[in-house]
């Protein structure tokens, strides 16, 4: 049901630099922010990157998030096994909805 | 430091009405500029957008909940609470109610969430 698409899995070894896709339209990403989270197993997610590339306060500066047209990116650069967790993108849409992307689960060799 | 605490039924049956209350601490649910939603993610599954009432009483649903969904709020309690209405097994899912910051899709702080199985 999603409108955001993310791939379903992305891999590195530690040290490495992996890159998240997310893919919406005009009417999401084209218009408005994007926003990233991360999602350690058994808790709820935390926000990573607001506003396509602002970090919040204690987020480490390896991840970092872009914007291009209807399609954003989120990158982790040394990679960490920490990093290991599923990953969110999500916009406000013009329909008056939010959406999250499909979900990226990242693992580190 | 705003915490945020999900109450409510572990488990609801089918075609019944499922209700879930957030109650706020640590800050005002009648701050101005915030937004206060619900989030639920199937076991195994993505997130979804619930839906999220404005300070103000504004409220904005998914739309393929709509027709099923309320929800509100409860300012001398600091809560704001969800409805869902005639259930089914694909409602089964961690709720999570959240605080989003000048749009809903803006989430910044999470409750802990709460498993509602939906089953007779």
């Amino acid at each position: 049901q999603s409108v955001l698409t993310q791939p379903p899995s992305a891999s590195g070894t530690p040290g490495q630099r992996v890159t998240i896709s997310c893919s919406g339209s005009s009417s999401n990403i084209g218009s408005n922010y994007v926003y990233w989270y991360q999602q350690l197993p058994g808790t709820a997610p935390k926000l990573l990157i607001y506003r396509n590339n602002q970090r919040p306060s204690g987020v480490p500066d390896r991840f970092s998030g872009s914007k291009s047209g209807t399609s954003a990116s989120l990158a982790i650069s040394g990679l960490r096994s920490e990093d290991e967790a599923d990953y969110y993108c999500a916009a406000w849409d013009d329909s008056l909805s939010a959406f999250f992307g499909t979900g990226t689960k990242v693992t580190v060799l | 430091q705003l915490q945020l605490q999900e109450s409510g039924p572990g488990l609801v049956k089918p075609s019944e009405t499922l209700s879930l209350t957030c109650t706020v601490s640590g800050g005002s649910i009648s701050s101005s500029s915030y937004y206060w939603g619900w989030i639920r993610q199937p076991p195994g599954k993505g997130l979804e957008w619930i839906g999220s009432i404005y300070y103000s009483g504004s409220t904005y649903y998914n739309p393929s909940l709509k027709s099923r969904v309320t929800i509100s709020v409860d300012t001398s309690k600091n809560q704001f609470s969800l409805k869902l209405s005639s259930v089914t097994a694909a409602d089964t899912a961690v709720y999570y109610c959240a605080r989003q910051v000048v749009v809903p899709a803006a989430t910044d702080y999470w409750g802990q969430g709460t498993l509602v199985t939906v089953s007779s």
